[in-house]
């Protein structure tokens, strides 16, 4: 079953406005990840935050963790239009014995010059 | 400089076909994998393979039959091919074997099945 649900599963927003993402997830994780998917290419590694940490910064991304809620949040501060892309969170198992990354579902997030 | 290859970019072909897909990495990963994205994005992982052994065989078809001639190459046979195939296909690669690492895409094989 999927592991990672993400919320809005779409958002328009102007250039120069924040955006934020959420992801929710079922069960105990090593690290959860997020992923950007510009249209027509594969996906690319945005950041990692491990499960004793809480908040992530990496230029205009910030990520935060909260394990007792089950959830994260990816902001994008200043946005522009080629932020355009969907943005899937990935969690990996603590005991890695699943041996994989589970994605959510994504969300479409569209930047308007 | 190409870190995760795949070819074709684009398959279009007829029911029943047998068609293949490569994937190379020159990143020196121990683990390479192959997804399946549906028409809703869904990321869904077929195979998982590490230092040439499958370690990762998720409910697919046996139609798909994945092969690992070295750990830099993981290439995706797929037999008698159905109009339920048509999805983009990712291989991707990571450091480790525990599969929570950062995973490497590549640029993706889009197959439409007609």
């Amino acid at each position: 079953s999927q592991q990672g649900e993400e919320d809005p599963q779409a958002l328009s927003i102007q250039e120069g406005e924040n955006a934020t993402m959420n992801c929710s997830y079922k069960t105990s994780i090593n690290n959860l990840q997020w992923y950007r998917q510009n249209s027509g290419r594969g996906l690319v590694h945005l950041i990692l935050i491990r499960s004793n940490e809480r908040e992530k910064h990496s230029g205009r991304l910030r990520v935060t963790l909260d394990t007792s809620k089950k959830s994260s949040s990816l902001l994008i501060t200043a946005s522009r239009a080629a932020d355009t892309a969907s943005y899937f969170c990935a969690t990996g198992d603590p005991s890695g014995s699943a041996r994989q990354l589970t994605f959510g579902s994504g969300t479409q997030l569209t930047v308007l010059p | 400089d190409t870190a995760v290859s795949q070819t074709p970019k684009y398959l279009v072909t007829q029911m029943g076909n047998d068609k293949s897909i490569k994937c190379e990495q020159n990143l020196g990963h121990d683990t390479m994998y192959w997804y399946k994205q549906d028409s809703k994005k869904f990321l869904k992982i077929m195979f998982s393979y590490n230092n040439k052994e499958l370690i990762i065989n998720e409910t697919v078809p046996n139609r798909f039959s994945p092969k690992s001639p070295d750990k830099a190459h993981l290439n995706l046979h797929i037999n008698s091919l159905e109009l339920g195939d048509s999805a983009v296909y990712f291989c991707a690669s990571s450091q480790g074997i525990k599969g929570q690492e950062t995973q490497y895409f590549g640029p993706g094989t889009r197959l439409l099945v007609l």
